[in-house]
């Protein structure tokens, strides 16, 4: 059973990078799929963050790609998101998903989301 | 970006009821890439139908996807209590990939 959980600093101040890693359990992330980061804020629902492809190809949402970089450490089985300059409107439940693309496009496995807190 | 739009907000409804959720697109949406999640509170979403109308495994054949373009439907065919909940549509065809706002299904 695919299992992945988020950890990193719930509080995070202003102007600084928030910094997550997700740890891959059940599964063998250079085996395949792409791995991403899901957020959601009760004032901008369910946001896609980006995503990431085991053989290193990334993708991101034009409005936050300045400040994103989603990489992979396939020794310890994770990968990580680090978002930089951070204001408060960057609070939110950041959850670690798997994402499916062949033939159809989804995610199948979520984390059990972390929240961030962005403040001073 | 491709705007997802869900309605109702809300629904109220009883145990026993089919509940029905629209989903509408700014712009076409392939099929392919048209999924449903349901979330519950303090809870991660969870997959119900991808591909439009296919159920994610483990998924109730009471849950149902349809439609094409840029209207979709998740229909429940008969509210279980354990059905009351979030659900939202998403679509992965165009960048970004983009959810609707969601649908609460509620006790009436």
């Amino acid at each position: 059973q695919v299992q992945l959980q988020e950890s990193g600093p719930g509080l995070v101040k202003p102007s600084e990078t928030l910094s997550l890693t997700c740890t891959v359990s059940g599964y063998s992330i250079s085996s395949g799929y792409y791995w991403g980061w899901i957020r959601q804020s009760p004032g901008k629902g369910l946001e896609w963050i980006g995503t990431i492809y085991y053989g290193g190809t990334t993708y991101y949402n034009p409005s936050l790609e300045s400040r994103l970089t989603i990489s992979l450490d396939t020794s310890r089985n994770q990968f990580s998101l680090n978002l930089s300059s951070v204001t408060a409107a960057d609070t939110a439940v950041f959850y670690c998903t798997r994402f499916a693309v062949t033939p159809y496009r989804y995610f199948d496995v979520w984390g059990r989301g972390t929240l961030v807190t962005v403040s001073s | 970006e491709i705007v997802l739009t869900q309605s109702p907000d809300t629904l109220s409804l009883s145990p026993g009821e089919r509940a029905t959720l629209s989903c509408r697109a700014s712009q076409s949406v392939s099929s392919t890439y048209l999924a449903w999640y349901q979330q519950k509170p303090g809870q991660a979403p969870r997959l119900l139908i991808y591909g439009a109308s296919s159920r994610a495994t483990g998924i109730p054949d009471r849950f149902s996807g349809s439609g094409s373009g840029t209207d979709f439907t998740l229909t429940i065919s008969g509210l279980e209590p354990e059905d009351f909940a979030a659900y939202y549509c998403q679509q992965c065809g165009t960048s970004p990939w983009t959810f609707g706002q969601g649908t609460k299904v509620e006790f009436k």
